[in-house]
């Protein structure tokens, strides 16, 4: 079946440090990628989205491109800041009509001032 | 647009009682997802709907798990009779029907079990 498989963390990072968070999946057909962002006490939230193989999505000054000959969308953020602490989830729509939601398990991210 | 509307946001409960855990997804949004979130299991997906017609319930961990969706606006989480175990951080999302569907959570639902 269908998966997304991303980075174990935590990952710790010192302010204005480059990220990246790795994501890869499996799927049949062509789904949509995305990354959610998950802050404190709060429900997920969409940061980008990928509809179609070498799309880049960004936001806030992350990025990802959807790369289908590696099956990967990887989230880079060249300077990161304490308030982007959070756990980070990627996740992929299927392309078949059932339209089902994967989310890989989850990165959180620490970042120190 | 008030957005995805779960409650209560805070339960706490005794080992054996009912729980029910409802949702208002965004109007228009033709599909609802519940997931169960933990630290020790991450994100789970329990059961999703596509026009209220429940299509994969095989997250849904035992038979004490049920879930309905009589309309378009609204559905209930419920567990009977529920266990520690079940304690966790309960999120219904909604999303339209399309290709390239962004999910919409909710604030979640915290449940604790005694």
């Amino acid at each position: 079946g269908n998966s997304v498989t991303q980075m174990e963390g935590p990952v710790t990072l010192s302010e204005e440090a480059f990220l990246t968070i790795n994501c890869t999946y499996t799927a049949t057909g062509y789904p949509s990628l995305f990354w959610y962002v998950q802050y404190p006490g709060e429900g997920l939230q969409l940061l980008l989205k990928a509809t179609k193989a070498d799309d880049k999505g960004s936001n806030k000054g992350f990025e990802a491109t959807y790369r289908k000959e590696t099956t990967s969308f990887h989230l880079e953020k060249g300077s990161v800041q304490v308030s982007d602490s959070a756990v980070y989830f990627c996740a992929l729509s299927e392309a078949s009509g059932t339209y089902k939601y994967i989310f890989g398990t989850g990165t959180r991210l620490k970042v120190l001032a | 647009d008030a957005g995805v509307i779960q409650s209560p946001r805070h339960e706490v409960t005794e080992m054996g009682q009912e729980v029910t855990l409802r949702c208002k997804p965004i109007s228009g949004h033709n599909s609802l997802f519940w997931y169960r979130q933990t630290m020790m299991r991450g994100l789970e997906l329990l059961i999703y709907f596509n026009n209220n017609v429940p299509i994969d319930d095989s997250g849904m961990p035992e038979d004490r798990f049920s879930a309905k969706m009589p309309n378009a606006s609204f559905s209930t989480l419920k567990i009977q009779p529920s266990e520690p175990r079940d304690s966790a951080v309960y999120f219904c999302a909604s999303s339209p029907l399309r290709g390239a569907n962004v999910l919409t959570f909710g604030a979640g639902s915290r449940l604790t079990v005694l």
